[in-house]
């Protein structure tokens, strides 16, 4: 069974960073690029950043590029998310992602809270 | 950036059917996916290259996709599928763009 199990959210002060991390299993990790999507409370899905299989080329939304760092490890079958210089927009459930070989996005952790506020 | 324009809400009566819009730019050349999120859950794939369906997902789902708009119906709604539903331009090239949603509502 496919799973996905994100952790590392909670509060931040503005300005602050986080670590998410997102623990997959029941798949053969090293094969899919990941994803991960936010939501703010009461708003949309938006698509936030994702990296290849081996790790070797991300890419980002415009609204967080310079600020979110995503990596893998595939040896430990993990996905990062590095959030720095967090502001309030930043406020989300964060999900993490996989990506099938047709580019849907199949499988979906059960997200974790990021709150920023001082 | 790639837009993907969705009406705020629909509404539908148990048993009707109701159709989902979702326009973008040639939409109609790229793969449209459909998610469907509850309240307090992940969101579910319900729709994947414009008209697939998952395993597990009723046949009542169903979608399209065609010039500019690509369209998810639930045909025989049931309260169930009230929800948030979201289209995206599943293509790498569209970098993964999600509409803003769409609330269902079955009265």
């Amino acid at each position: 069974e496919v799973q996905l199990v994100e952790s590392g959210g909670g509060l931040a002060q503005p300005g602050g960073s986080l670590r998410l991390s997102c623990a997959a299993s029941g798949f053969t990790f090293s094969f899919f690029w990941m994803h991960w999507v936010r939501q703010a409370p009461g708003k949309g899905l938006v698509w936030v950043s994702r990296v290849n299989s081996d790790g070797t080329d991300t890419s980002y939304a415009d609204s967080v590029k310079g600020r979110l760092i995503i990596s893998r490890d595939n040896a430990k079958n993990t996905l990062y998310l590095q959030l720095n210089s967090l502001t309030a927009e930043d406020t989300a459930v964060y999900f993490c992602v996989r990506e099938a070989f047709q580019g849907h996005f199949d499988y979906w952790g059960q997200g974790t809270q990021i709150t920023v506020s001082s | 950036s790639y837009d993907l324009i969705q009406p705020p809400s629909v509404s539908v009566s148990p048993g009707q059917t109701a159709s989902i819009t979702c326009s973008g730019d040639k939409l109609g050349d790229k793969s449209a996916c459909w998610y469907q999120q509850k309240p307090g859950q992940s969101p579910v794939l319900i729709i994947h290259e414009d008209k697939k369906r998952p395993s597990g997902i009723p046949e009542r789902f169903s979608g399209s996709n065609s010039g500019n708009t690509a369209t998810l119906t639930i045909s025989g709604a049931q309260a169930m599928d009230e929800a948030d539903y979201y289209c995206q331009a599943c293509d790498r090239s569209s970098l993964w763009v999600f509409g803003g949603g769409t609330k269902v509502t079955v009265l």
